[in-house]
């Protein structure tokens, strides 16, 4: 079955650092979808990227940027001079497929970002 | 921007009492998805509908949850009773089409059940 894996549990850094959330992930599916999620003290979560697996190409997006290596099986995502808006949780999650013919997210345990003044 | 409406925002509830959530979802969006997230977990999957019909219910626990989105479009989320374990939040979701890999999903804000 599919696991993600974020073994950070929380992270405090200082406004204007830069800091990366770790995210491993496993499946014996050979085409899947990697995803970051965020969630604000306001509860819902916000989809921040999508990754394809045969896409390895790093993604950058403003101040966020993601790191995909499948040798490693990881998906780290980075946020580079960070904000105190950018506390939350952030989630890393996995497609996995059905017996439906549908998909499923499988989400890791999250990792709370709190960034200080 | 279209959102996911949920409701209530917060329930607190006795053991053994009933609650029920209500979830709107963005319109035109066929699949939606109930959640429950378990604090300091990530959310998981309880039951995804496409449409009226339900796809995958697999880990609703059916003797006391049950779900319904009778005309496919908004949905209820019951439980009957409810446990001290079943306090959480309580997170639905919808997208645009059957759920496929690369599909992104769109969240409410939640309800966030205390059972005492």
């Amino acid at each position: 079955a599919q696991k993600v894996t974020q073994a950070q549990t929380e992270i405090s850094v200082v406004e204007k650092e830069d800091v990366t959330l770790d995210c491993v992930y496993e499946t014996r599916d050979t085409t899947y979808y990697l995803f970051w999620y965020k969630q604000p003290p306001s509860g819902e979560l916000v989809f921040l990227i999508r990754r394809n697996s045969f896409d390895e190409q790093n993604e950058i997006s403003g101040r966020y940027s993601w790191n995909f290596q499948k040798s490693t099986s990881s998906f780290n995502f980075t946020i580079t001079a960070s904000q105190v808006v950018d506390s939350a949780v952030y989630f890393c999650a996995l497609s996995e497929p059905m017996n439906t013919g549908f998909q499923k997210l499988v989400f890791g345990t999250g990792t709370r970002l709190l960034v200080s003044p | 921007e279209a959102e996911v409406a949920q409701s209530p925002r917060y329930k607190i509830t006795e053991k053994s009492q009933a609650v029920a959530f209500w979830c709107d979802p963005i319109s035109g969006h066929a699949t939606l998805y109930w959640y429950r997230q378990i604090l300091g977990q990530g959310p998981e999957l309880l039951v995804q509908f496409q449409d009226e019909s339900v796809v995958d219910d697999s880990q609703l626990p059916k003797d006391r949850f049950s779900a319904e989105r009778l005309k496919g479009v908004d949905s209820t989320l019951k439980i009957q009773p409810a446990e001290l374990g079943d306090s959480a939040m309580y997170l639905c979701a919808s997208s645009v089409n059957r759920g496929l890999d690369d599909e992104k999903l769109f969240f409410g804000s939640g309800t966030q059940l205390s059972v005492l």
